[in-house]
């Protein structure tokens, strides 16, 4: 079956200072992933759609400039919260696809908090 | 604006009853649904899915239900495990343009069953 490794499970980090996590298809190419955010008791929230080789397209809402993402191969899709504020402690989530809704495999999420 | 939602916060079964986890949606354009079945500090895992051209489909204990009519669906776990224990999420596929196809999800619902 398909598998999405997501890294690191669990950072945490100094107010200002910026975070990357790795989001990578383990056994098959992802044309599409998606970059997803969860707030406690809330649902999962989209943050953003990364096609390899093109810019993301994110939600309304989503700082761009904070958020960015990066999705320079078929296998791996970075996030990185840069300038990072208390506010932005979160799960964040990441789920890769073939394409044309030919099935979503989500990673194990990063649960990242900003001290 | 919530285009998914999954009205009950909580259910709770005894084991060997049938669990009922129930969906709504108000955007005709979706046209696939799933359910994922999430433990904390986890990233989501696929349980089933339905297209919008069916009414029913079954896998094992999993059933789910779609009525398009009424923009609902729901899934039904028979008989209910203790191990079924988890935060269960709808969420509904809609094109989104280029060959993307975006998820949105309801808030979840947390099942508990009981021994």
């Amino acid at each position: 079956g398909a598998v999405v490794s997501q890294h690191p499970s669990r950072v945490i980090c100094k107010s200002g200072t910026s975070v990357k996590i790795e989001c990578r298809s383990l056994d098959f190419q992802a044309t599409t992933m998606f970059w997803y955010r969860q707030f406690p008791k809330q649902s999962l929230m989209l943050m953003a759609t990364s096609n390899e080789g093109s810019k993301a397209t994110y939600e309304q809402g989503v700082e761009k400039d904070k958020f960015l993402i990066n999705h320079a191969s078929l296998t791996l899709s970075t996030l990185t919260v840069t300038s990072a504020h208390p506010e932005d402690s979160s799960f964040y989530i990441c789920s890769a696809t073939k394409g044309q809704g030919l099935g979503y495999t989500f990673g194990s999420g990063t649960r990242l908090t900003v001290v | 604006d919530q285009q998914v939602k999954q009205n009950s916060p909580s259910l709770s079964v005894q084991e060997g009853r049938i669990s009922i986890l129930n969906c709504d949606y108000t955007n005709s354009m979706f046209d696939y649904f799933l359910w994922y079945k999430k433990y904390p500090a986890e990233g989501p895992t696929f349980l089933i899915s339905i297209s919008s051209i069916k009414d029913k489909n079954e896998d094992g204990r999993f059933t789910v239900f779609l009525n398009k009519s009424a923009k609902h669906l729901s899934l039904h776990i028979v008989p209910s495990q203790p191990g079924d224990s988890a935060v269960y999420f709808c969420a509904a596929s809609a094109y989104s343009g280029g060959s993307n196809y975006k998820l949105t999800f309801g808030k979840g619902t947390l099942l508990t069953v009981n021994p």
